[in-house]
């Protein structure tokens, strides 16, 4: 089975604090995704990974940004954690080609206090 | 912009009823449509991968119908389960670019025993 492995299942960190979220996967999938989601809002994308070093700016990157300095890890880090990035973060993978699925962690609640 | 909607928001139906959750999509030129399962407070499981090519897929009680041209995509959930009550979200990837999804809102289903 694909596993995505995401570090923390809950974090509390306070405001200011610079924040590292982890996520592996295990099956040698070149994309590797970091989502949040929020009520109301469903899951928006943070940024991409389609390469080791490389990434590329989703929808919503402001005050992240991420690592991969290895094709099984890919890191989101939080520059200085404010109130307003208290969420649910996911972590997701996938092959490159068609007919290839994405694969999610089970997520992680950080609450920014 | 592709952007997915999903209706119904929520639905209650008692156990052993056969029902349908809609997904819609504004831009055609689609890569594959996913479906995915959400628990509360959990990260999201596969269910069905539909490429573009493909009219529908099958996994057990599951059937997920794509009607590219039109913009659509169905999940049939036959005699339901109280163990089926979950968050139910599609998702699309495009062509061009990028290959993260861009994701509905879900449709939150309870099956009551």
């Amino acid at each position: 089975d694909v596993k995505v492995t995401q570090s923390s299942r809950y974090l509390v960190k306070r405001t200011g604090e610079k924040v590292f979220l982890e996520c592996v996967q295990d099956m040698d999938h070149e994309n590797m995704f970091w989502y949040r989601q929020d009520p109301g809002l469903g899951l928006r994308l943070i940024y991409f990974s389609y390469d080791v070093k490389m990434k590329e700016k989703g929808d919503i990157p402001e005050g992240y940004s991420v690592s991969r300095e290895k094709k099984e890890r890919f890191s989101l880090i939080l520059e200085s954690a404010s109130t307003n990035q208290t969420s649910m973060y996911l972590c997701a993978s996938s092959l490159v080609g068609r007919g290839t699925e994405a694969f999610f962690g089970q997520g992680t609640r950080l609450t920014v206090v | 912009k592709q952007e997915v909607t999903q209706i119904p928001a929520a639905l209650s139906v008692p156990e052993g009823e056969n029902l349908v959750l809609n997904c819609s999509f504004t831009d055609s030129a689609i890569y594959n449509l996913q479906w995915f399962r959400q628990d509360p407070g959990k990260g999201l499981t596969s269910l069905l991968l539909i490429q573009s090519s493909q009219r529908e897929q099958t996994s057990g009680r599951l059937n997920a119908s794509l009607d590219k041209s039109s913009g659509r995509s169905t999940l049939y959930i036959a005699a339901s389960q109280p163990g089926d009550s979950a968050t139910y979200l599609c998702a699309v990837s495009l062509p061009a670019g990028r290959r993260a999804l861009t994701f509905g809102s879900g449709t939150r289903l309870q099956v009551q025993p």
